[in-house]
């Protein structure tokens, strides 16, 4: 029973690619997100859905464009990889609730060669 | 802007060691703190959230508390077994729900 499930586990491609990553939850909560780990291991924030609407929007280059077909669903598509890109990346969910904990899933390890 | 600092970024014990971690933020107006493990290759687990009236949390061998006013968290871990070794994430959240996390510290339990 995973909660939070994205895929795919690993992703290997090369500059200038256009690349998504899925990511669904089955715990019914209101709020999805997206967070990047880079090589230092800190962690991120870069967007969050609530209802399929955005509330979070970070200093994200604008090659990285997030899709929420509904609220069980959040997908970032990354346009023109750069080797910058190359990072983990995590999806997490929660209620829309401040005091409501996160549950992520276990990453994209995106490498752009 | 939030700032959290966790210390030490690195922490190894023999195994059945009390152990004591620890979480800095620079903005007391804080909603709560949550205490995340994560292990290699996997995503976060939430272990502990402590909400800002709150001043302890435990959760079995974990006890987790808050002093607001100093802007501090400490994270101790009773009896430490080798299936406790990951890193250990400290994150406040903005009024927008954005968590700001610390760097982490990678705790080695060696048996």
């Amino acid at each position: 029973d995973t909660a939070v499930s994205q895929t795919p586990k690993y992703l290997v491609t090369q500059m200038g690619n256009d690349k998504s990553i899925k990511c669904e939850q089955n715990l019914g909560h209101d709020t999805m997100y997206w967070y990047k780990q880079d090589s230092k291991k800190f962690l991120k924030i870069m967007f969050s859905y609530n209802n399929k609407e955005l509330i979070i929007n970070e200093t994200v280059p604008n090659r990285f464009s997030p899709k929420s077909p509904d609220k069980a669903h959040l997908n970032l598509h990354i346009n023109s990889l750069e080797l910058g890109d190359s990072a983990v990346y995590f999806c997490a969910s929660s209620q829309q609730n401040i005091n409501s904990p996160l549950h992520f899933g276990n990453g994209t390890r995106l490498t752009v060669t | 802007k939030q700032e959290v600092t966790q210390i030490p970024a690195a922490l190894s014990v023999p195994e059945g060691e009390n152990l004591v971690l620890n979480c800095s933020f620079t903005d007391s107006a804080i909603y709560n703190l949550q205490w995340f493990r994560q292990d290699p290759g996997k995503g976060l687990t939430s272990l502990l959230l402590i909400q800002s009236s709150q001043r302890e949390q435990t959760s079995g061998r974990l006890n987790a508390s808050l002093d607001k006013s100093s802007g501090r968290s400490t994270l101790y871990i009773a009896a430490s077994q080798p299936g406790d070794s990951a890193t250990y994430l400290c994150a406040v959240p903005g009024s927008n729900y954005k968590l700001t996390f610390g760097k982490g510290t990678l705790l080695t339990v060696n048996p």
